[in-house]
């Protein structure tokens, strides 16, 4: 059974960068590919990115400037770092594992979430 | 704003079927996957691929696909179904991105 957990700082303040790291346990970290996604309060899901255990990232459009997805094999952690924030990144963060295929993905497991607040 | 979009909320009578449906250009090419969300809960995935559930998840729930439209039915709905229901899937952008659906508040009554 892989669980996972996140860890970070749950405020942060304006322009400064945001830092969260997922710790995977019960599973090889070769066998999902990584992914962040956050949720605003009252709002819906959205995908921020991915990490394979190789490297291979991939971020969404409009947060890619901002956003790097890392990854240590060796910890079996990986991370989020998302710079210069604002109170519009104020949500609570998740971290997933992921399976993707030609023809369907899914995420699956998730850790429990954590909420980071962007304010002064 | 989101590719995939839902019903903001859905009602059902106790015991009764519904059906959550998700629209996009993407879901002709490739299977959503559905998320059951409680509050203050992380979202669980719920039905994924053609029509597959993951162990733990009741029979109850499953999953269809037609053109550009997704569809997660309950059948025979149970008061601990009620919930938010997201649906995911690639973009049309045919980079690997990934979106979630707009959410569907979903209340038994």
């Amino acid at each position: 059974q892989v669980q996972l957990q996140e860890s970070g700082p749950g405020l942060v303040k304006p322009s400064e960068t945001l830092s969260l790291t997922c710790t995977v346990s019960g599973d090889s970290i070769s066998s999902y590919y990584w992914s962040w996604i956050r949720q605003p309060p009252g709002k819906g899901l959205e995908w921020i990115g991915y990490i394979y255990y190789t490297g291979s990232t991939n971020y969404t459009p409009s947060l890619k400037s901002r956003v790097t997805i890392s990854v240590d094999t060796s910890k079996n952690q990986f991370s989020l770092k998302l710079r210069s924030v604002t109170a519009a990144d104020t949500a609570v963060y998740y971290c997933a594992g992921a399976i993707f295929g030609e023809e369907a993905g899914w995420f699956d497991p998730w850790g429990q979430g954590t909420l980071v607040t962007v304010s002064s | 704003s989101s590719e995939l979009t839902q019903d903001p909320t859905v009602s059902v009578a106790l015991g009764q079927t519904v059906r959550i449906t998700c629209q996009g250009d993407s879901l002709r090419s490739y299977y959503a996957s559905w998320y059951q969300q409680k509050p203050g809960q992380a979202p669980v995935l719920v039905i994924y691929g053609k029509n597959h559930r993951p162990s733990g998840i009741p029979d109850r729930f499953s999953g269809s696909s037609s053109g550009n439209t997704a569809s997660l039915t309950i059948t025979g709905a149970q008061a601990e179904d009620e919930a938010d229901y997201y649906c995911n899937s690639r973009d049309s952008s045919g980079n690997n991105h990934y979106v979630f659906g707009t959410g569907t508040k979903v209340t038994v009554l």
